[in-house]
């Protein structure tokens, strides 16, 4: 089962920021949080993740709140490229080897012009 | 480098055939997934391989379903025989895990089956 909760759908305007939640309240220590999306009739794609400090890329940045039980992913300035489904999900990182990803619901975040 | 490599992209069937979907994952990864997404069900593990062989079959449905992976550059995932209820896309995923937390699956364009 989907360790994570996030809304169903959010909308955004284009050139804006989207900030898109997922509560992970039960999140163990060694647990990262991993962002990926899926565009639709495409395969998920990954985008970011991270363990307790925020992380950055090319993509998106990660906000992990102190207590580790949420975090944000923000889209700087959202395009309608990032019309997607996003999915949170929390997994074990480091030494884990290569585990499969456990989906939930995600949230479908639809860009608007 | 081509990504992770599925075929056919659409299979429609009748009730009863055998279906097989094919994955070449990306060269020198070492490991394998093969998920599944319905509406109903959303998207979920089948099966996955770490150095070619099958670490975790729980996510089978049942008998009907079999995955083979006689190298590291090719899968293969069998229904026979297939029910309409096995309608959905398919997707295979790679990953190539060198002791570091990023653990990054790559995901093909997926194969999206019809049961008549």
């Amino acid at each position: 089962d989907a360790k994570t909760t996030q809304p169903p759908s959010m909308d955004c305007a284009e050139g804006r920021a989207a900030n898109l939640p997922c509560n992970h309240s039960t999140i163990s220590g060694n647990e990262y949080v991993y962002w990926y999306r899926q565009i639709h009739s495409q395969g998920p794609q990954y985008i970011i993740h991270g363990l307790k400090n925020n992380e950055t890329n090319e993509m998106a940045s990660l906000i992990i709140t102190e207590d580790r039980k949420s975090s944000t992913l923000i889209l700087p300035h959202a395009t309608l490229r990032d019309t997607a489904v996003y999915y949170c999900i929390v997994r074990v990182g480091r030494n884990s080897g290569n585990t499969p990803l456990v989906f939930g619901k995600g949230t479908r975040l639809s860009v608007i012009a | 480098d081509a990504g992770v490599i599925q075929s056919p992209r659409h299979e429609v069937t009748e009730m009863g055939q055998e279906v097989t979907l094919r994955c070449k994952p990306i060269s020198g990864h070492n490991s394998l997934f093969w998920y599944r997404q319905t509406m109903m069900r959303g998207l979920e593990l089948l099966i996955y391989f770490n150095n070619n062989v099958p670490i975790d079959d729980s996510g089978m449905p049942e008998d009907r379903f079999s995955a083979k992976m006689p190298n590291a550059s090719f899968s293969t995932l069998k229904i026979q025989p297939s029910e309409p209820r096995d309608s959905a896309v398919y997707f295979c995923a790679s990953s190539l895990w060198s002791g570091g937390d990023r653990n990054e699956q790559f995901f093909g364009p997926g194969t999206r089956l019809t049961v008549l």
